[in-house]
């Protein structure tokens, strides 16, 4: 079984300040971990993935997010916010067995001030 | 270009009533998927199609049916709409070897 616990489900932040989201995953198996970005009624886009290599990851927008095992964590960064990242944002785990089908966290909707 | 296209948009029906949510992809994937999406709840998985001609149960398949009708169409069908079923729907594929999906645009339905 595998779930995702993102923690914060509002995070406000200043334009220009560090941006950190904060996510859990719980895995029986080495896992795969996602991030999405869903902007106002719009589907998800994908922001970055992490699947065992690099434990450092760098997405789109200037996002990058860090697979900790010792931690069971994949917190999604970026070192300035710009009004534009406002949306919500998903966290999600599959492994390699089974269906693959991606498990959700709850979100996080960020929003940025001016 | 188009990737994953969902129709209808938008939905309004009445309790009771019966339909079908349509989704296409033109990436050639093999498996696609339906969730639906709630506030504060993140997308939850109904039901999916690993390769054309198999379906399967998600975490919340009660009150839908799916078809995969092509490798292209996977169909998700309400039979009798509860208000519990007003939600927006996302439809997903993913490749062979892939990790990860491309989403459609969605699909906001509202029973009344």
């Amino acid at each position: 079984a595998q779930s995702v616990t993102q923690l914060g489900s509002h995070v406000s932040v200043s334009e220009g300040a560090l941006v950190l989201l904060r996510c859990n995953y719980s895995s029986s198996v080495p896992p795969y971990l996602f991030w999405y970005v869903q902007y106002p009624n719009q589907g998800l886009q994908l922001l970055l993935k992490y699947t065992s290599a690099a434990t450092l990851v760098k997405g789109i927008n200037g996002f990058e997010a860090e697979f900790k095992k010792s931690e069971t964590s994949f917190h999604l960064t970026k070192p300035s916010a710009h009004m534009s990242d406002a949306a919500e944002y998903f966290c999600a785990v599959t492994s390699d067995t089974g269906r693959r089908a991606l498990t959700f966290g709850s979100g996080t909707r960020l929003q940025v001030q001016p | 270009n188009a990737g994953v296209t969902q129709t209808p948009k938008f939905q309004v029906l009445k309790t009771g009533q019966s339909m079908t949510l349509q989704c296409a992809q033109d990436m050639n994937h093999n498996s696609m998927y339906w969730y639906r999406q709630d506030p504060g709840m993140g997308l939850r998985l109904i039901y999916y199609s690993a390769s054309e001609g198999t379906t399967d149960k998600g975490e919340v398949p009660n009150g839908y049916n799916v078809s995969r009708l092509n490798k292209r169409e996977f169909s998700l069908r309400l039979e009798s709409a509860a208000p519990s079923q007003t939600s927006v729907y996302f439809c997903a594929s993913s490749g062979l070897g892939q990790y990860g999906y491309t989403f459609g645009s969605g699909t906001r339905l509202t029973v009344v």
